[in-house]
């Protein structure tokens, strides 16, 4: 079956440094790749997302590409605020249905 | 817009007892809800899908008369954990689907003494 692999945290970062929260994925066929966060008492709210091979997701600073060759979908932002504090999980599936996630990741930036 | 809320975010109960948590969707309304739960430093994982005046779809090793779902309106699919046990505490998250994406609830903590 599907599963997705990311990175496990927390991960503690300070404000303006460089994020990398890798995520890999193992699938039949060729799923759509989602990045979500979770802020404090909220919901998952879809971050970014790519529907094929070499496709590149981006959202308020972070981007993840599509990487067919090596199964992976790594989230990345060039320099974090303390507003990015959150879980983040990486997701595949069929569309938006029938999605499988990872364990998530706790990023806190701290000032 | 497409605001999902469940109630409550955190219930206690004790074992034998059932507890309903309730997902709603309130600017929307979902044919399609999906309920899911999560255990500490684990994926979460799809228990059921709940279509909108039928029978849910449960997931592979899921107990339907277990983990009771009912999604009697567009806007309200509920979850009745019955005959609680401390190893069904976990965080249950629902999500409903509009325009074929899933918006989620913020979870409900359940914890079973």
């Amino acid at each position: 079956g599907n599963s997705v692999t990311q990175m496990e945290g927390p991960v503690t970062l300070s404000e303006e440094a460089f994020l990398t929260i890798n995520c890999t994925y193992t699938a039949t066929g060729y799923p759509s790749l989602f990045w979500y966060v979770q802020y404090p008492g909220e919901g998952l709210q879809l971050l970014l997302k790519a529907t094929k091979a070499d496709d590149k997701g981006s959202n308020k600073g972070f981007e993840a590409t599509y990487r067919k060759e090596t199964t992976s979908f790594h989230l990345e932002k060039g320099s974090v605020q303390v507003s990015d504090s959150a879980v983040y999980f990486c997701g595949s599936g069929a569309g938006s249905y029938q999605l499988t996630f990872g364990k998530g990741t706790k990023l806190s930036v701290i000032p | 817009g497409a605001v999902v809320s469940q109630h409550p975010s955190w219930v206690i109960c004790k074992s034998g007892t059932s507890v309903k948590i309730e997902c709603r969707s309130l600017d929307f309304q979902a044919t399609t809800m999906f309920w899911y739960r999560q255990f500490p430093k684990q994926s979460l994982m799809l228990m059921a899908t709940s279509n909108e005046g039928s029978k849910a779809t449960y997931e592979q090793g899921v107990e339907k008369d277990k983990f009771l779902i009912n999604h009697a309106s567009l806007t309200l699919s509920t979850l009745t954990v019955t005959s609680a046990h401390p190893e069904d505490s976990s965080f249950y998250i629902c999500s409903a689907d509009l325009d074929w994406k899933q918006f989620f609830g913020p979870g409900t903590r359940l914890t079973v003494l």
